[in-house]
């Protein structure tokens, strides 16, 4: 039972244009999304986040939108580059207090020059 | 943003052996650590929650006496595979949460285990 999907396994998108990263979600009681970015052999670096109070969250080249009544987020890169190109996962967390994240299978993004 | 350090990134073992993986909170306290898996071109599986002072909780289907995890102080997790095979090799992570931070968890750069 995956709570959090992301259905698409990979994206190319040429340098300069906009990336879109879907996410979905199936647990009504997650209230907190993040996004988080990486690179092979590495932990996972957090990008950004937003809150269910929230239906967007922008921080410089990146965006996320959060439409609660389709349990669908999504992460806006523009203008991508090629240094954006690594795995992203979504990630949510169902209440505010030390509990773990449940996170989508992740979204391959290639960047190409 | 707060750094969670864990070692050793890259291990190499005979099946059989033990392995142990430290995850250590540099610039924070973590009562609670988190304890991930990944194989290849799959998602992060929570595999643990570490409780300082007190046992884990793992989840569904992990085995407690296989993986063990000591949580001896609120800077120190530590996670052993014991009597590896090489269906254990994978990449463990660990992560914590900042109480000062929000809800972001921050991850270590994560350990890639192969057991031959």
């Amino acid at each position: 039972d995956q709570q959090v999907k992301q259905n698409s396994p990979s994206l190319s998108v040429q340098e300069g244009r906009i990336s879109i990263l879907n996410c979905d979600y199936t647990n009504s009681m997650f209230d907190y999304f993040l996004w988080y970015k990486k690179y092979p052999a590495e932990g996972p670096t957090f990008l950004i986040s937003i809150s269910s109070i929230k239906d967007k969250n922008e921080d410089g080249r990146f965006t996320v939108f959060l439409n609660k009544s389709a349990k669908h987020l999504s992460l806006h890169i523009v203008p991508s580059q090629p240094g954006d190109s690594a795995v992203y996962f979504c990630a949510a967390s169902g209440t505010i207090g030390n509990t773990p994240l449940v996170f989508g299978k992740g979204t391959r993004l290639s960047v190409i020059a | 943003g707060a750094v969670v350090s864990q070692h050793p990134s890259r291990v190499i073992c005979k099946s059989g052996t033990s392995v142990k993986i430290e995850c250590r909170s540099l610039d924070f306290q973590a009562t609670t650590m988190f304890w991930y898996r990944q194989f290849p071109k799959q998602s992060l599986m929570l595999m643990a929650t570490s409780n300082e002072g007190s046992k884990a909780t793992y989840e569904q289907g992990v085995e407690k006496d296989k993986f063990l995890i000591n949580h001896a102080s609120l800077t120190l997790s530590t996670l052993t595979v014991t009597s590896a095979h090489p269906e254990d090799s994978s990449f463990y992570i660990c992560s914590a949460r900042d109480p000062y931070a929000g809800e972001k968890l921050f991850f270590g750069s994560g350990t890639q285990l192969s057991v031959l």
